[in-house]
């Protein structure tokens, strides 16, 4: 198994544009989430997803949308990139079974000019 | 969720055991204790969580005072590789997708 991964692993983008974090796992996990990290502090919950079909809004989700039509796959899209996207941004993935374990992929480095 | 305490860093001699504290003096009774860590510029990593017993695996063991109200990691032979962030997180067990509440963590760092 590859685990949890993510693509890019870096990214410069202008502030105005749009792009999408990829976000693959192939454990077969229901539940995927998308987290950013801020230097010097923890990790904040944007969206997450129960299931295919399914997603809800975490602590930060404004400037961000995700979809999940299929379980493997929860892209996160930025709509109109702001400065303050400028963060590390970690997926993860959980089995229903050990919901208490979350796998999280390397990250991307996402810096808006 | 209830909160945690942590201290912001420690250091510990490799080869030696590292003991991280981590107080959580609310926390309620069908909370759990987890600890992540992260290794740097890596996603975090699952170590361990306990409700009330003491807990053991392959990486670590989590003692958890019989008030619940603090518990400590302990790292029985630290090597180099296992300087990062460590995290402990109390929460309600279930709901793996809506999230773990991350704080500052302990930077522990071990000495060669």
């Amino acid at each position: 198994n590859a685990g949890v991964t993510q693509t890019p692993k870096f990214q410069v983008l202008k502030t105005g544009q749009s792009m999408t974090l990829q976000c693959a796992q192939d454990m077969n996990h229901e539940y995927m989430s998308w987290y950013r990290q801020d230097p010097g502090m923890g990790l904040r919950l944007i969206h997450y997803s129960v299931g295919a079909g399914i997603t809800d809004q975490g602590e930060v989700p404004n400037g961000y949308n995700v979809s999940r039509s299929t379980t493997e796959d929860f892209p996160l899209r930025l709509l109109s990139a702001a400065p303050s996207q400028t963060s590390v941004y970690f997926c993860a993935s959980t089995p229903l079974e050990n919901q208490e374990t979350q796998y999280f992929g390397p990250g991307t480095r996402l810096l808006v000019l | 969720d209830a909160k945690t305490t942590q201290p912001p860093s420690m250091d510990c001699a490799e080869g030696r055991a590292a003991n991280l504290p981590c107080n959580h003096s609310t926390i309620s009774g069908n909370e759990y204790v987890y600890w992540y860590r992260q290794i740097h510029s890596q996603g975090p990593q699952y170590i361990i969580h306990g409700l009330k017993n003491n807990e053991t695996n392959e990486m670590a063991s989590l003692i958890i005072t019989e008030d619940r109200k603090s518990s400590t990691l302990i790292l029985p032979h630290a090597t180099l590789r296992d300087t990062a962030v460590y995290y402990c997180i109390v929460r309600v067990a279930g709901g793996g997708a809506d999230g773990l509440t991350f704080g500052k963590g302990t930077h522990l760092i071990i000495q060669p």
